[in-house]
């Protein structure tokens, strides 16, 4: 299973909204709505952001949106925040039942 | 409060076996689907194996099949991963998370250890 594909690096002033997107196949992204998003900072486990495309677990910020059209997810970040510079890993479920993670992204807050 | 601590790294030589175990507390531990992701330092995340709500099913990553053995005993509230034929490549910070549900399908890992570091050098 090939890792899903996200940009290396993404970049942002503060107050701007930035979107990283996560590309896969019909067998992961495209076939299912069990898209996920992580977000690890440094020297720390990830934590997770989106569930299922677009939902957000309790406690994490609005300005965090996700969505997805056929193979594609993405996830937004709007008015761009100095702590939510970090790394960012996205995840499919796939049709052999398993998980799949993206390349991950580097968010940088100019 | 949920708290998933996982022991069991260290230094293997290739070939060798180590057996990680990951302590949870905090949560119906067999109502949920547990799993083991890894990350090689300075680098992305790797999903290894998981398991369902009481041990119905098991799943390993290509990478990892037939080497790795992921289990858990809900009376301990424990979660394990028997790693054999340890490889140069296996060399990363293991986590072990919890998933939001029974099952795998859907949600996502919504609770994550602080990760133990295996390393496989002769």
């Amino acid at each position: 299973q090939s890792a899903l594909t996200q940009p290396a690096s993404v970049s942002g002033s503060p107050g701007q909204s930035i979107t990283i997107s996560c590309t896969g196949t019909s067998s992961d992204v495209a076939a299912y709505n069990y898209v996920s998003w992580y977000q690890q900072h440094p020297g720390k486990a990830p934590k997770l952001m989106i569930y299922d495309v677009s939902n957000r677990p309790s406690g994490v910020s609005n300005r965090f949106s996700g969505s997805k059209s056929g193979n594609t997810a993405s996830l937004t970040i709007s008015g761009l925040q100095a702590e939510d510079e970090a790394d960012y890993y996205c995840s499919s479920y796939t049709y052999r039942s398993t998980q799949v993670f993206g390349t991950g992204t580097k968010v940088t807050v100019l | 409060e949920v708290q998933l601590l996982e022991s069991g790294g260290g230094v293997v030589q290739p070939g060798g076996s180590l057996r990680l175990s990951c302590g949870a507390s905090g949560f119906t531990f067999s109502n949920y689907a547990m799993s083991w992701v890894r990350q090689t330092p300075g680098k992305g995340l790797e999903w290894v194996s998981d398991i369902r709500g009481s041990g119905v099913s098991t799943y390993h990553a290509d990478s990892v099949e037939g080497r790795f053995t992921i289990s858990r005993d809900d009376s301990k509230n424990t979660l394990y991963l028997q790693m054999n034929s340890l490889r140069a490549e296996d060399t990363a910070v293991y986590y072990c998370a919890k998933f939001t549900g029974y099952s795998s399908r859907g949600g996502g890992f919504d609770y994550w250890g602080q990760g133990t570091l295996v390393t496989v050098s002769s």
